[in-house]
C-alpha cells in the first residue's frame, strides 16, 4: 500500500537554527499539506500546497515558515529561525483530489533546545 | 473558528464490547466530519467520514452517526479488540476549503 514518508523521524536543534522537515508524497498526488501536534494537544493545520503554490495558511505559517517543492517529488517544510514553541511533531499529508481523504505520514518529532 | 471538540478525554472498554466515542461540533457549515484514529508514534488514520446531508455511515466494524439538531457526532466500534487501543480524533473539513480542523482526542484502552 502506498504511503507517505517523512525524513528526519527527529530533529534535535538549537533555537534560533534554520530546520528543514521532508516528506515524500503518494506517488500520482497533488494536494500537499503539513501539520503540528504539540505534544498532548490536538493536531493543528499549518499550510495546504497544490500546483507549486500555497493554497491556505493558518496563523501558526508565518513568516519563518516556508514550503516548497524543490525536486518535483519532495515537498518540505522551513522553519528559518527556531524557537521553543516549534516543539513538535510535524506531519505531512497528501491526496489525490481537494475533497478525498488525506494520507497522513509518521511524522517528524522537533525538538528545539 | 475552531468548533471540534470531545466529551472524554478518556474511554476504557472490555475487550470484544462496543465502543462509542462522541463528539460535540458548533459549526453548521462543515460538510464533512471525519474520524482519525492515532496509533502511539504514527500520524493520523482515516477511519471513516460522513456529509453533513447523511446521518449515518457504516464501515468495517464503525458506524458514524451524526445528529445535526444536537450537534453530535459518535463513532462507534463493534467487538473491540486490542489493536483498536489508540486516540481518536474527530475531524471537520469544508467542502471548499482544504484543511482538516482537528478535535482534542479521546483515548480508547482495551481491558482484556
Amino acid at each position: 500500500e502506498p504511503e507517505v514518508t517523512q525524513t528526519p523521524s527527529h530533529q534535535v536543534t538549537q533555537m534560533g537554527q534554520e530546520v528543514i522537515l521532508r516528506c515524500v508524497p503518494i506517488s500520482n498526488h497533488l494536494y500537499f499539506y503539513w501539520y503540528r501536534q504539540i505534544l498532548g494537544q490536538k493536531v493543528e493545520f499549518l499550510v495546504s500546497f497544490y500546483n507549486n503554490e500555497i493554497s491556505e495558511k493558518s496563523e501558526i505559517f508565518d513568516d519563518q515558515f516556508s514550503v516548497e517543492r524543490p525536486d518535483g517529488s519532495n515537498f518540505t517544510l522551513k522553519i528559518r529561525s527556531t524557537k521553543l514553541e516549534d516543539s513538535a511533531m510535524y506531519f505531512c499529508a497528501t491526496s489525490g483530489l481537494a475533497d478525498n481523504e488525506q494520507f497522513f505520514g509518521p511524522g517528524t518529532r522537533l525538538t528545539v533546545l | 473558528g475552531e468548533s471540534v471538540g470531545l466529551h472524554l478525554p478518556t474511554l476504557s472498554v472490555q475487550e470484544g464490547d462496543n465502543s462509542i466515542i462522541n463528539c460535540a461540533y458548533s459549526n453548521s457549515a462543515s460538510d464533512y466530519f471525519i474520524w482519525y484514529k492515532q496509533e502511539s508514534g504514527k500520524g493520523p488514520q482515516f477511519i471513516i467520514d460522513i456529509r453533513s446531508n447523511m446521518d449515518k455511515r457504516q464501515g468495517q466494524r464503525v458506524t458514524v452517526l451524526l445528529n445535526k439538531t444536537v450537534k453530535h457526532l459518535s463513532l462507534q466500534i463493534a467487538a473491540t479488540q486490542p489493536g483498536d487501543s489508540a486516540v481518536y480524533f474527530c475531524a471537520e473539513r469544508y467542502s471548499s476549503a482544504s484543511k482538516i480542523i482537528f478535535g482534542s482526542g479521546t483515548r480508547l484502552s482495551i481491558r482484556p
